[in-house]
């Protein structure tokens, strides 16, 4: 079956601006989350969705938002860009979100602010 | 809050031979999973080995097993026979309670020589 599929692949914007990242899970899997992974903080969790309600959510400031749709797929959407908003931001996918389901991740969009 | 901590930024091992990596968490949680995600090149995450808290037997998946210590918090991993494809960034990681996230650690970079 399909895997979980990010886009887009590599992204490039200037501060200030704001952007939009997709995340397609697998298929019958509800359970989408996010994270931002950079060299000095590693992997940060920033939010979960499940069924297009936010279950939990990281340390993150407002400018970083997600939602979900009715068929699972997510969008991520980062305003007000600012140059350590530069990061890998990869999406899990999980069939249910429980702490025992494997998480199964896109290649993720690496976002560079300028 | 639960965290993860991986002592060890960078290994190598020669081909054919065995690794360890280690891998100390904490909680307060009796229910909770450990995972060993690696990271190649590619970035894309995939599920190295997965071990259930309240199983005492250590998991194991062909060349790859894992030494739990619950009482010691130590989630290690042990690769034997290294291959050249097994090069790649590890990540330990936790999934507990009803928080739907996973938290990771900074990561181990394997190198494997020829």
């Amino acid at each position: 079956k399909a895997g979980v599929t990010q886009t887009p692949r590599y992204l490039i914007k200037t501060r200030g601006q704001q952007v939009t990242l997709s995340c397609s899970p697998i298929s019958g899997h509800r359970s989408v989350s996010w994270y931002q992974q950079t060299p000095g903080q590693g992997l940060q969790f920033l939010f979960e969705y499940f069924s297009e309600t936010q279950r939990n959510k990281g340390n993150f400031p407002g400018r970083f938002s997600g939602r979900q749709f009715s068929n699972s797929r997510s969008e991520m959407n980062v305003s007000t860009l600012e140059l350590g908003d530069s990061a890998l931001y990869l999406c899990a996918s999980r069939y249910d979100g429980t702490a025992n389901t494997e998480a199964f991740f896109g290649q993720g969009t690496r976002l560079t602010v300028v | 809050a639960q965290t993860v901590t991986q002592s060890q930024p960078e290994m190598s091992v020669q081909e054919a031979e065995t690794v360890t990596l280690s891998c100390t968490y904490d909680t307060s949680e009796s229910d909770y999973y450990l995972f060993w995600y690696k990271q190649p090149p590619s970035r894309q995450m995939i599920l190295v080995i997965r071990q259930e808290a309240y199983k005492q037997q250590n998991a194991t998946e062909n060349r790859f097993s894992v030494n739990f210590q619950k009482a010691a918090k130590s989630f290690s991993l042990k690769i034997s026979d290294s291959q050249l494809g097994d090069a790649a960034m590890y990540f330990c990681a936790y999934s507990g309670g009803s928080n739907y996230k996973l938290t990771f650690g900074k990561g181990t970079l394997l190198t494997v020589n020829p």
